[in-house]
């Protein structure tokens, strides 16, 4: 099984500023990986796949790199929407596995 | 606009058995491989199953494996969820999700139900 590790698992961050995530996968990924967002209540969204494609109607300060087991999410101006749990999950062999998440929140 | 809406969850003793539905709307639902993803209460999430678009080739997380089991009817838009022997630890919101196009997007999720939970306790 390819375990995924998000860091940290908290993330404190004015709005405005940078936030940067990441995610780290047990053995190659190739880019087979995706990012979502969660806001309480709600469904999880896809953000980004393919490690560096946006998903349909995802605004452009959402940014995704990385291959192989280390990946990144930016998020280049926090707004105030995008304060929430992130997810990352690898789509490159079963099971299918998800990062234990991480918890931006306002600072 | 694409939708999937879940059904099907309530509370449930140790042991026993209940049905999940999955209905969906607003795209081919014949060119889509779905899975089930749940969220147990405060937790991250865990994939549980995928079913292919034609509904003749099923994975399973090994957490549920030989208890659970993963269907559709192509002719109805529907997706179900059978699932036998519950635990404690399968209490979470389960969702649907939609994956996307070719192999290896069928495993990514595009789209998401809002969830139905499933309380297993005595």
């Amino acid at each position: 099984e390819t375990v995924v590790t998000q860091s940290p698992a908290t993330l404190s961050v004015s709005p405005g500023e940078r936030a940067t995530l990441s995610c780290r996968a047990s053995q190659s990924v190739s880019s087979n990986l995706a990012w979502y967002h969660q806001k309480p209540g709600q469904a999880p969204r896809l953000l980004i796949y393919g490690a560096s494609t946006r998903a349909a109607g995802i605004p452009a300060r959402f940014s995704g790199s990385g291959s192989g087991t280390e990946f990144t999410l930016t998020i280049s101006s926090l707004q105030s929407e995008d304060f929430a749990v992130y997810y990352c999950q690898q789509y490159n062999d079963w099971p299918l596995t998800f990062g234990g998440g991480t918890k931006v929140e306002i600072k | 606009e694409v939708q999937l809406l879940e059904s099907g969850g309530g509370l449930v003793q140790p042991g026993g058995s209940l049905r999940l539905s999955c209905a969906a709307s607003g795209f081919t639902f014949s060119n889509y491989a779905v899975s089930w993803v749940r969220q147990a209460p405060g937790k991250g999430l865990e994939w549980v199953s995928i079913i292919s678009d034609d509904g003749g080739t099923t994975y399973y997380a090994d957490s549920v494996k030989g208890r659970f089991t993963f269907s559709r009817d192509n002719s109805k838009n529907t997706l179900y969820l059978q699932m036998n022997s519950l635990r404690a630890d399968d209490t979470a919101v389960y969702y649907c999700a939609r994956g996307g196009s070719g192999i290896p997007d069928t495993r990514k999720f595009d789209y998401w139900g809002q969830g139905t939970l499933v309380t297993v306790s005595s």
